[in-house]
């Protein structure tokens, strides 16, 4: 059964100050891992996806990167508005045909300023 | 406009009565999602479609069925409401490519008495 955990569970951090968020994945064959931010009552809103060991994308002060057994979201430089819940997904081939993503719980994340 | 549209988006109901959440996208996917959200369990996959023709129960189908009426509609029914299916639920829609990116609704909350 493929699991994805994320740690901490809760961060809170002063603005300015960066960190990085943990995904760790036990899959059969990652075919794909996917990071979304989620504001209180709303939908998950993509921001990466990662394909394959060591590939890394970024935006604005969000960076994400993949290792075979987990993927890190680091936060350099945050602002209050980069408060949220940050999930991390996988889509991973143990499902057979099946295409749905795997969720890790979140890590909620607090930017005070 | 939302790419991917969810109605209602707050919906209070009793237990035993018959349910109807909706789901419309204008990103011309062909895949479409219906996903459950409960504090401290993360996102569940209830049903996916591939297309019209195509639907498949995913990790928690019973007590859902679904409906595609049309590549731009899905549909998550519940036969009889129980308690334990108040939750926020989440449509969601990818491209026709293994492990593409899936993009959400922005969710109802239901509530069953």
């Amino acid at each position: 059964e493929d699991q994805v955990t994320q740690s901490p569970e809760a961060l809170r951090l002063q603005e300015g100050e960066s960190s990085s968020l943990n995904c760790s994945y036990t899959v059969s064959g990652l075919r794909g891992l996917f990071w979304y931010r989620q504001d209180p009552g709303k939908g998950p809103e993509f921001l990466f996806t990662l394909y394959s060991a060591g590939e890394e994308k970024e935006k604005e002060r969000l960076k994400a990167t993949l290792t075979k057994k987990e993927s890190f979201l680091h936060i350099t430089a945050p602002k209050p508005e980069d408060s949220a819940t940050y999930l991390c997904a996988a889509n991973s081939y143990s499902g057979g045909g099946a295409d749905g993503l795997t969720f890790g719980k979140g890590t909620h994340l607090i930017i005070q300023p | 406009d939302a790419d991917v549209t969810q109605t209602p988006r707050n919906r209070i109901t009793k237990t035993g009565k018959r349910i109807m959440l909706e789901c419309s996208q204008t990103k011309g996917h062909d895949r479409m999602y219906w996903y459950r959200q409960d504090p401290g369990l993360g996102l569940r996959l209830i049903y996916y479609s591939f297309d019209v023709k195509d639907i498949n129960k995913g990790e928690i189908s019973d007590g859902y069925s679904v409906s595609r009426q049309a590549q731009a509609k899905f549909s998550l029914s519940l036969e009889s409401a129980i308690p334990n299916q108040t939750a926020l639920y989440f449509c969601a829609t990818s491209d026709n490519r293994v492990a593409d990116t899936q993009y959400f609704g922005p969710g109802t909350r239901l509530t069953v008495l």
